[in-house]
């Protein structure tokens, strides 16, 4: 069965730091593009950033470049997300979303299974 | 950055009914279109890729139609567990967007 398992979330002053995890099972990881979405209390889905299968290529949402940064340890089968300068607007829940494939191609880039989330509070 | 639209932002119907959600593209997509579903404290769900084909496990009351720049998300028999947010997703660009989210509710 294949799994994908957020933690690291939780609270976090503004201006601070956390590192997200995403343990997966159940498929050969190194096979999969990996994306981070998030949900704000409320509101909708917002992309965060997406690795390739081998790590060499990633992309991010304007509103986080330059603050996180996504990488994947094949060896551990395990995604992250190290999060700085954390702000008010970045609290939400923090999913991690697996591909089909494991490069980035139009059509293949849909979200095939979720994990169940983790939450991060941005607060003083 | 590509804009989704989904319409309505809500909708209410009764058990049996046929429910269609409509979602818009800024611009052409071709058939690069999935469509979510989330129930209240889940994760999302994939129902439909690449516009039209069925995610293994998803019943065949769902179904997925478009391309370009318009498509529709139907469910042919609407039951008490679709009760839930369905989201469109464009994936013509790896900068994934998503639309704001049809909630539907039984009545």
């Amino acid at each position: 069965e294949v799994q994908l398992v957020e933690s690291g979330g939780g609270l976090v002053q503004p201006g601070g730091s956390l590192r997200l995890s995403c343990a997966a099972s159940g498929f050969t990881f190194s096979n999969y593009v990996l994306t981070w979405v998030r949900q704000a209390p409320g509101k909708g889905l917002d992309w965060v950033s997406a690795i390739s299968g081998g790590g060499g290529t990633t992309f991010y949402a304007d509103s986080v470049r330059g603050r996180f940064t996504v990488s994947r340890d094949n060896s551990k089968n395990t995604l992250y997300l190290q999060m700085n300068s954390l702000r008010a607007e970045d609290t939400a829940v923090y999913y991690c979303a697996k591909g089909p494939v494991a490069y980035f191609s139009s059509g293949d880039c849909y979200l095939d299974c979720w994990g169940q989330g983790t939450l991060v509070t941005v607060s003083s | 950055d590509i804009q989704m639209t989904q319409s309505p932002s809500t909708l209410s119907a009764s058990v049996g009914d046929r429910v269609t959600i409509t979602c818009r593209a800024s611009q052409s997509i071709s058939t690069w279109l999935a469509w979510y579903q989330q129930k209240p404290g889940k994760a999302p769900g994939l129902l439909i890729y690449k516009a039209s084909r069925l995610q293994s496990g998803v019943p065949s009351r769902f179904s997925g139609s478009g391309s370009g720049t318009e498509f529709t998300l139907t469910i042919s028999s609407l039951q008490p567990d679709d009760s839930a947010t369905y989201y469109c997703q464009q994936d013509n660009s790896y900068r994934l967007t998503f639309g704001p989210g049809t909630k539907v509710d039984i009545k």
